[in-house]
């Protein structure tokens, strides 16, 4: 079966650089979300989009941004980068009829040097 | 306060045995979800079970079962006949409120050690 398919998979910037995360969803879902695991810590969550339309805000920095395409693709834009920054970044997908249930991507991860 | 509280932070088990891994969970909804998630080495969350707070059952889904116990506010992922591969970390998850929004707060997780 299809899964969450994210790019790249390894990533590594430099502070104050910029970088963009692509999530592609399982095939007819609608519903993706995008969150952060430090090292050593729980998933924390960004921000999520339905239907192209950012449907709830966690405690993403304002120096990123995210949005979702016609294609239900989703990019995470992440700019000024910091150290702190250097994480997994997961992007999950979810369809109407099962929103309780978020198949998640292999993440990216981001070093930032 | 911690809404999803794991007190194991590792286990060990031994191949085919039963394991329990410990979930308590803090909310005032009536309307609440309950996950498990799987993290291997590898990095990727595996979707394991749901169970939704209405829902009488336990869940199960193959290998594993949600002990769900409403009044302890417990909801305990129960791996039987463990297997080398479940060696991992543990995410249990709660998703409040009905619906609107699904984004499940996640715990600090359980790793879980398969001994052969």
């Amino acid at each position: 079966a299809a899964g969450v398919i994210q790019s790249p998979r390894h990533l590594i910037k430099e502070k104050r650089e910029t970088a963009t995360l692509k999530c592609y969803p399982i095939p007819r879902h609608d519903t993706v979300y995008w969150y952060q695991q430090g090292p050593g810590q729980d998933p924390q969550f960004l921000i999520s989009f339905y239907e192209k339309m950012q449907s709830d805000k966690g405690s993403i920095p304002d120096r990123f941004s995210a949005q979702q395409f016609s294609d239900y693709h989703s990019e995470l834009n992440m700019s000024s980068l910091e150290l702190g920054d250097s994480a997994l970044y997961f992007c999950a997908s979810s369809d109407a009829l099962h929103r309780h249930e978020q198949y998640f991507g292999p993440g990216t991860r981001l070093t930032v040097t | 306060a911690q809404k999803i509280t794991q007190t194991q932070p590792g286990m060990f088990v031994q191949e085919k045995e039963a394991v329990t891994l410990d979930c308590t969970y803090d909310t005032s909804d009536q309307s609440y979800g309950l996950f498990w998630y799987k993290q291997p080495s590898s990095g990727e969350m595996i979707f394991l079970i749901y169970q939704g707070s209405y829902d009488e059952q336990n869940a199960t889904e193959g290998r594993y079962s949600l002990n769900f116990q409403k009044a302890r506010k417990s909801a305990n992922l129960v791996i039987s006949a463990s297997q080398l591969g479940d060696s991992a970390m543990y995410f249990c998850a709660m998703r409040e409120g009905q619906g609107g929004s699904y984004i499940p707060t996640f715990g600090r997780g359980t790793s879980l050690i398969v001994h052969p």
